[in-house]
């Protein structure tokens, strides 16, 4: 089946390092990719998303891009913030029709000041 | 933008209640879901629905059950609310596979 698998955290930065999450996958079809972010004690947030292979998606500063050879799709920002500092979770959709996604265990970030 | 509103942020019952989470999604969402969180175990679904009164076991449903009698409200139901309940619930909906979920703020139930 399906499987997402996180870089366990937690990630600890300093205010303006360079942040990368990484997530690989498996699956048998052709999925769609995502990055959703908690922050404390709230819901999650759909952060970005990539359909197809190199496709980047990106918001507010992090990106990630649709690596079909290695099936990654890693989590970058160039300079973060304490604001940042959140839980992250890569997930996958199916496009062969399940409507489950499936959830990575998520990667905590602390980012100092 | 959808909203997910939950009903209640904090909830505390006693062993052996019959709780009730309700969720509401205002945008024509075809599927729902439930979700719990628990420290170190992730997101594991409870259940979820692709349409009304239509209703799918996800990985972990011993101890719950659903109802959706409209297309927006989407219930979960503790019918005898255990210690072990105790959780982070939340409630998720989307149009599509490819669209990706919108959350609600989730609700975290205290079982005493």
């Amino acid at each position: 089946g399906d499987s997402v698998t996180q870089m366990e955290g937690p990630v600890t930065l300093s205010e303006e390092a360079f942040l990368t999450i990484n997530c690989t996958y498996t699956a048998t079809g052709y999925p769609s990719l995502f990055w959703y972010v908690q922050y404390p004690g709230e819901g999650l947030q759909l952060l970005l998303k990539a359909t197809k292979a190199d496709d980047k998606g990106s918001n507010k500063g992090f990106e990630a891009t649709y690596r079909k050879e290695t099936t990654s799709f890693h989590l970058e920002k160039g300079s973060v913030q304490v604001s940042d500092s959140a839980v992250y979770f890569c997930a996958l959709s199916d496009q062969r029709g399940s409507y489950i996604p499936t959830f990575g265990r998520g990667t905590s970030l602390i980012v100092h000041p | 933008d959808v909203k997910v509103t939950q009903s209640s942020r904090y909830l505390v019952k006693r062993t052996g209640e019959k709780v009730f989470l309700e969720c509401v999604q205002d945008m024509d969402h075809e599927n729902m879901f439930w979700y719990r969180q628990d420290p170190g175990l992730g997101l594991r679904l409870i259940y979820f629905s692709y349409d009304v009164k239509m209703k799918e076991k996800g990985d972990i449903p011993e101890g719950y059950s659903v109802s959706r009698e409209k297309k927006e409200r989407f219930s979960l139901i503790l019918e005898s609310a255990s210690t072990n309940q105790t959780s982070m619930y939340l409630c998720a909906s989307s149009l599509t596979e490819n669209y990706g979920y919108t959350f609600g703020s989730g609700t975290r139930l205290t079982v005493v």
